[in-house]
């Protein structure tokens, strides 16, 4: 079955850049999904970071859009997150996520059916 | 502040019924998602489009909605059902995605 596996640097420095991997095992990252990541802060809710179709298509979360980039290479099967100008606040468990959509008569539906196991990020000098 | 609001904590007595819900405007042209949380695990899918549950889930779980509310029932709610659990749904344009900010439910 298809698995995901974030990886990279557990520890960035403070106005360095954050950048994680997302392998996808088991499946192809060009099946018809979306990609996203997901971040959750010590103690506190999920936020959403933001998506990637295999062409390259994306949507950002419009609160981190001016410090993010999220890219796909299909040729490793995996995609990609870099966050820059990090500070103590982007310190979280950074996880990638399988995104599903369809339709259901006058409504759309978006759903993350498969995850990562996290990965913790903590910013500090 | 989250586009999707979710009381911050629900009790329940073991096996008794309990409605965790979410408010959005964007409900109204999008379907929430549910997800279960258990410390130091990664989320998983319990509920979607509407009500829908993905293989494994029991089905003491159910989703509904009405209007801009999602509401996330369990009938008969087990010790293992604790956890925080969170909605999910796009924004009112439907240009990114939201999450509600989480409801902690603990079983009595």
């Amino acid at each position: 079955q298809v698995q995901l596996q974030e990886s990279g640097p557990g520890l960035v420095k403070p106005s360095g850049t954050l950048s994680l991997t997302c392998a996808v095992s088991g499946g192809s990252i060009s099946s018809s999904n979306w990609w996203s990541w997901v971040r959750q802060p010590p103690g506190k809710g999920l936020e959403w970071i933001g998506e990637i179709y295999h062409s390259g298509s994306t949507n950002y979360n419009p609160s981190l859009k001016s410090r993010l980039t999220i890219s796909v290479d299909k040729s490793k099967n995996q995609f990609s997150l870099k966050l820059s100008s990090v500070t103590a606040a982007d310190t979280a468990v950074y996880y990638c996520a399988r995104d599903r959509v369809g339709v259901a008569g006058p409504f759309s539906y978006w759903y993350f059916d498969l995850w990562g196991l996290g990965t913790l990020v903590t910013v500090s000098s | 502040s989250s586009e999707l609001t979710q009381d911050p904590a629900v009790s329940v007595a073991l096996g008794q019924t309990v409605r965790i819900t979410c408010q959005g405007d964007s409900l109204r042209s999008f379907y929430a998602s549910w997800y279960q949380q258990k410390p130091r695990q990664a989320p998983v899918l319990v509920i979607y489009s509407k009500n829908n549950r993905p293989s494994g889930i029991p089905d003491r779980f159910s989703g509904s909605s009405s209007g801009n509310t999602a509401s996330l029932t369990i009938t008969g709610a087990q010790a293992e059902d604790e956890a925080d659990y969170y909605c999910d749904s796009r924004d009112i344009n439907g240009n990114y995605r939201v999450f509600g900010g989480g409801t902690k439910l603990t079983v009595l």
